[in-house]
């Protein structure tokens, strides 16, 4: 298995320009989530999806937007990238939604200029 | 949302147990409380998750008190491998239906020689 995977590993952006962040996991998890983690700090939530076909906010969800696209695969996207939003994206999922243990994908380290 | 404080930093060294404890003074009836431990350029591992009094697996030790306002996870005999940041998250279900985190700013644990 290899449990979450996320792409791309590293991305450059000039302000303003637009991407999607990918993230499948193979461990047939129903709930999906977006951190971001900006140097020294801990992990602020994003987004999550408890379950397929359901998306709510987290903690810090302006300037993005999710997807849920199937059970496995819940991508990011950032419409207007900003230097705000240059950070350490890691994406997780686990078995349910709630608190249960989660796994974590290797992040993806986002620059923007 | 529950928020939580932890040391910033501690020291150790190889051999000994180390008691890493979490504030979380607003924590809802609802809210577990859940450690991760995460290394450098990694995304975080899960290490240990509980409501109260103690839970224990096979890597940590987990102590809740009766008032449920702090916790603390104790590793035994840690070796220079257990160099990392320690999170404390707290969360749960919302009134609102959707599930809340508050990731801690962690706490940056140095096992020397």
């Amino acid at each position: 298995n290899a449990g979450v995977t996320q792409t791309p590993k590293f991305q450059v952006l000039k302000t303003g320009q637009s991407m999607t962040l990918q993230c499948a996991q193979d461990m047939n998890h129903n709930s999906m989530y977006w951190y971001r983690q900006d140097p020294g700090m801990g992990l602020r939530l994003i987004y999550y999806s408890a379950s397929e076909g359901t998306t709510d906010k987290g903690e810090v969800p302006n300037g993005y937007n999710v997807s849920r696209l199937n059970k496995r695969e819940f991508s990011l996207r950032l419409e207007s990238a900003a230097p705000s939003q240059t950070s350490v994206y890691f994406c997780a999922s686990s078995e349910v939604g709630g608190l249960y243990e989660q796994y974590f994908g290797p992040g993806t380290r986002l620059t923007v200029t | 949302l529950a928020k939580t404080t932890q040391p910033i930093s501690m020291d150790s060294y190889e051999g000994q147990e180390v008691n890493i404890t979490c504030s979380h003074n607003n924590i809802a009836t609802n809210d577990y409380i859940t450690w991760y431990q995460q290394f450098p350029s990694q995304g975080p591992r899960f290490i240990i998750q509980g409501y109260k009094t103690k839970v224990t697996n096979e890597v940590a030790s987990l102590f809740i008190p009766a008032d449920r306002k702090s916790s603390t996870l104790s590793l035994p005999r840690v070796s220079l491998s257990d160099t990392a940041v320690y999170y404390c998250l707290v969360g749960g279900l919302a009134t609102s239906g959707t599930y809340k985190y508050i990731f801690g700013t962690g706490t940056r644990l140095k096992v020397l020689a």
